[in-house]
């Protein structure tokens, strides 16, 4: 199976952008590539999703690489309620299906 | 609140033993996905059912087994319970076809195996 690489962990600033790197170099053609984040003692949640081209919505942006290989999660200014483990996954089409394989995730500290 | 809905939350068991997981899905969605989270790890996906059809299957032990039942609620039986099976069992749903937009996550159910 395809598989996603991100750092285990990263610290930011309150206030301040934050930049989630995440390296998917044996993506597919039609491999979405989606990002949730965990809250502690939560289920995961949906934070955005795209194919090929940037995408923003109210929580963050996703800036994939023109290869596709790597993509960024930017959240604009980072609020100690983002303290979260962030999973950068892809979603697999396989047999006429989908899976989606979670990696192990970065865990974002947001410093007051 | 994800719509998604887990029990038992917390669940405390011997070694040896047998436990049934449930999961409600949120309303209209057909595709119920499993996962498994042990401590501090990511989460390892189990099994995943579509409209009461199994779809895909990841790292599922022979002593695990699901099923979708026509009202689209899901269980997940774990048997010959180990220590190592204690972890947060996690339920996900998604509308319409398998694996289109986003997956809604239940709180999980913890599994401590003693």
């Amino acid at each position: 199976d395809a598989k996603t690489t991100q750092p285990n962990s990263m610290e930011s600033n309150e206030e301040e952008p934050v930049h989630l790197p995440c390296n998917h170099s044996t993506i597919s053609g039609t491999d979405y590539i989606h990002w949730y984040r965990q809250l502690p003692s939560q289920g995961p949640e949906y934070v955005i999703h795209g194919l090929t081209s940037n995408v923003n919505n109210r929580m963050a942006s996703l800036a994939i690489a023109e290869d596709r290989k790597s993509s960024t999660l930017i959240l604009h200014r980072a609020t100690l309620r983002d303290a979260a483990v962030y999973y950068c996954i892809l979603r697999l089409s396989t047999s006429g299906t989908y899976k989606y394989i979670f990696g192990t995730g970065t865990r974002l500290k947001v410093l007051a | 609140d994800s719509g998604v809905t887990q029990t038992p939350k917390h669940l405390i068991t011997a070694t040896g033993q047998r436990v049934t997981l449930r999961c409600s899905p949120r309303s209209g969605d057909l595709s119920v996905y499993w996962y498994q989270q042990s401590l501090d790890q990511g989460l390892q996906f189990l099994i995943q059912y579509y409209n009461g059809e199994e779809r895909a299957k990841g790292n599922i032990l022979e002593r695990f087994s699901a099923q979708q039942f026509p009202d689209l609620h899901s269980e997940l039986n774990l048997s010959s319970l180990e220590l190592g099976d204690s972890a947060l069992y996690f339920c996900a749903s998604s509308p319409g076809l398998p694996g289109s937009g986003e997956l809604f996550f239940g709180e999980g159910s913890r599994l401590t195996v003693l």
